[in-house]
């Protein structure tokens, strides 16, 4: 049963453009929501994450919104560009320490010059 | 300050062999999860290995079994290896606590069977 659902499964966004993932998840019990970021032949890297005292967070050009209400949350990805292009996980599980990471099935992302 | 580490980087097996694969986890760190990744797939959550025992495991069968060394390095065993257990398999490593969840992942190790 996969706890979090991810959309859409591929994207094609133009340099300079915004790429949005989305994701959507049923425990409430979910309250740390991490982003990855993985290149082929590596393993996944935290991008970024949130928990859901904010509905928002910035670093750099990678923004998470989040709604507590509807269970969604997403990446977004500004003034994207080509060395952006990767596989993003979504991923969710209680904040405390020690849980194991319920991840999407991932959003492969190309950037076209 | 080096990462999380895992090897070896490939591996080739045949159905019904035995593996055993490794990780360090990042400086500091005590408690090492285990990931499976398919292709094409977001990582599978396996077990995880705090203080030399499993806190936590996910839905596999028996034929997957793990240790943790009192260095926090850890290792995972498969046993009778089947051909759907070829996939990336990926160590995490956390500080229990931190009391946040921030995993921090290896490279993988490339599993193959024939």
């Amino acid at each position: 049963q996969q706890q979090v659902k991810q959309s859409p499964q591929s994207l094609i966004v133009q340099k300079g453009g915004i790429s949005i993932i989305n994701c959507a998840y049923e425990n409430t019990a979910f309250d740390y929501f991490p982003w990855y970021q993985q290149f082929p032949g590596k393993g996944p890297a935290l991008l970024i994450a949130i928990r859901p005292d904010v509905s928002e967070k910035k670093e750099g050009r990678f923004t998470i919104s989040f709604n507590k209400s509807a269970k969604q949350f997403s990446l977004h990805i500004m003034d994207s560009q080509p060395g952006d292009s990767a596989t993003y996980f979504c991923a969710a599980s209680p904040a405390n320490s020690g849980y194991a990471l319920n991840f999407g099935k991932g959003t492969s992302l190309l950037v076209t010059p | 300050d080096a990462g999380v580490t895992q090897s070896p980087t490939h591996l080739i097996k045949t159905r019904g062999q035995q593996v055993t694969l490794r990780c360090s986890p990042k400086s500091g760190h005590d408690t090492v999860s285990w990931y499976q990744q398919a292709l094409g797939q977001g990582p599978q959550f396996i077990f995880q290995y705090y203080e030399e025992e499993e806190r936590q495991r996910g839905n596999f069968p028996d034929r997957f079994s793990g240790h943790q060394f009192p260095n926090y390095s850890s290792e995972l065993n498969v046993n009778a290896l089947l051909l759907g257990d070829s996939a990336l398999y990926l160590c995490a490593s956390s500080l229990l606590a931190g009391g946040r969840n921030e995993q921090f992942f290896g490279p993988g190790t490339r599993l193959t069977v024939l």
